[in-house]
């Protein structure tokens, strides 16, 4: 079976500085990565997907996110935090050929300014 | 284009009611999920389908019912309330498999059952 950790469960940074989510999954098979924002009172957004084209991603709003197969980590980083980036944030995996999502437990992000 | 539409926003419920959350799509996505979110918990999977008249369970079935009777409509039923369906509930569709295509979100549904 798969699953997801997302280590901390709430992070907060000063604005301008370095933003890291850290993801780490577990998969039998390659895994299919996901990364998705949730402003509060609204759903969840696709910030990037990792499907083994290249193991740095890039995604919207200034996220990446780097694939370590060795490591089995997927974690998400933006250089230079901005208020608006303060929401919740979720890993996700599917496997190859499936169309289910298996989600971490979120890690919510507070931007001080 | 709406996307996912879900109603209603909130809801308040007696032990043992039943009710049915609606969610609606006009990207004629022809997969539908509905997921649960609880607190440090992310999202679990209720029931999901890959087309009309077509539904599976996912990792947390019981309690709940589904239909697809047409390509836009994915209605959530619960036929006997508990406290521990107090959730916020979402619903998503995509045009194909997760892999390549991005699942899209309601707003969510947030349901109290007291």
């Amino acid at each position: 079976a798969q699953s997801v950790t997302q280590l901390g469960s709430h992070v907060s940074v000063s604005e301008g500085a370095l933003v890291l989510l850290r993801c780490n999954y577990s998969s039998s098979v390659p895994p299919y990565l996901f990364w998705y924002v949730q402003y509060p009172n609204q759903g969840l957004q696709l910030l990037l997907k990792y499907t083994s084209a290249a193991t740095l991603v890039k995604g919207i709003n200034g996220f990446e996110a780097e694939f370590k197969k060795s490591e089995t980590s997927f974690h998400l980083t933006k250089p230079s935090a901005h208020m608006s980036d303060a929401a919740e944030y979720f890993c996700a995996v599917t496997k190859a050929a499936g169309n289910k999502l298996t989600f971490g437990g979120g890690t919510r992000v507070l931007v001080k300014p | 284009n709406a996307g996912v539409t879900q109603t209603p926003k909130f809801r308040i419920l007696k032990i043992g009611q039943s009710m049915t959350l609606q969610c609606t799509q006009d990207m004629n996505h022809n997969y539908m999920y509905w997921y649960r979110q609880d607190p440090g918990m992310g999202l679990k999977l209720i029931y999901y389908s890959v087309g009309a008249g077509i539904t599976d369970k996912g990792e947390v079935p019981n309690g709940y019912n589904v239909s697809r009777s047409t390509t836009e409509d994915f209605p959530l039923r619960l036929e006997l309330a508990a406290p521990s369906q107090t959730s916020v509930y979402f619903c998503a569709s995509s045009y194909g498999d997760s892999l390549n295509q991005p699942q899209h979100f309601g707003d969510g549904t947030r349901l109290s059952i007291l």
